[in-house]
């Protein structure tokens, strides 16, 4: 499957506590995107990534919420102190080129649930 | 500020009837569209896309059609299957970011 993977599927943190979300891109998608879920609501953009660049993090919260794309590895969504409003389904999004005719492609998201 | 809104949270269809789903968007800056389907658990899955120079868009048995002078997006299932239920979102997009609908959610009866 050379699809995007994102793990771990589900996570449960405590508040306070940290969670990592990871996710790998399609083969040959060097553009990652993150988009966060609420519950009957639709995806919602968090933050664009290119390798080691940061390109758009407007969605993102400025507190607690970083992401990185590094130069080997996956990209990585990091929520420190975790609180009970970070619940939610967390896809990952990867893309061939930026912007222009070209559909993102998704993960099957990482299900968080914070105690 | 719901630039992209999905006013139907459900629809029901009989099985080999047209379904037909629908998407409208305040912001005459978005210049692509997309419709996405999602089952339970999974992540969205790519269906069709269109581009704001063309009003129609069609693979097999979706069809995609803008009407920009009403900022209205439609698809167009047909004909519908029972393993097209899911929940459907359309997305806009200026550039690289997608602005979603909040879906509606399909259900074709056998």
């Amino acid at each position: 499957n050379a699809g995007v993977m994102q793990n771990p599927r589900h996570l449960v943190r405590r508040r306070g506590q940290e969670a990592r979300l990871r996710c790998s891109p399609m083969k040959g998608h060097s553009h990652v995107y993150w988009y966060r879920q609420l519950p009957e609501e639709g995806l919602k953009f968090m933050v664009y990534l290119q390798k080691e660049n940061i390109i758009d993090e407007s969605g993102m919260p400025k507190e607690r919420f970083s992401a990185e794309f590094p130069k080997e590895g996956p990209s990585i969504l990091r929520i420190q102190q975790v609180v009970r409003g970070d619940s939610a389904a967390y896809f990952c999004a990867s893309s061939q080129d930026r912007g222009g005719n070209q559909p993102q492609h998704f993960g099957d998201g990482t299900r968080l649930s914070i105690l | 500020d719901q630039q992209v809104k999905q006013n139907s949270p459900s629809l029901s269809v009989q099985e080999g009837r047209i379904s037909i789903l629908n998407c409208d968007y305040t912001n005459s800056m978005f210049d692509y569209f997309l419709w996405y389907k999602k089952y339970p658990a999974e992540g969205p899955t790519f269906l069709i896309s269109i581009s704001s120079i063309k009003d129609k868009n069609e693979d097999g048995r979706f069809t995609v059609f803008l009407n920009k002078s009403a900022k209205h997006l439609s698809l167009h299932i047909v004909p519908s299957q029972p393993g097209d239920s899911a929940v459907y979102f359309c997305a806009a997009s200026p550039s690289y970011k997608y602005i979603f609908g909040t879906g509606t959610r399909l259900k074709v009866l056998a």
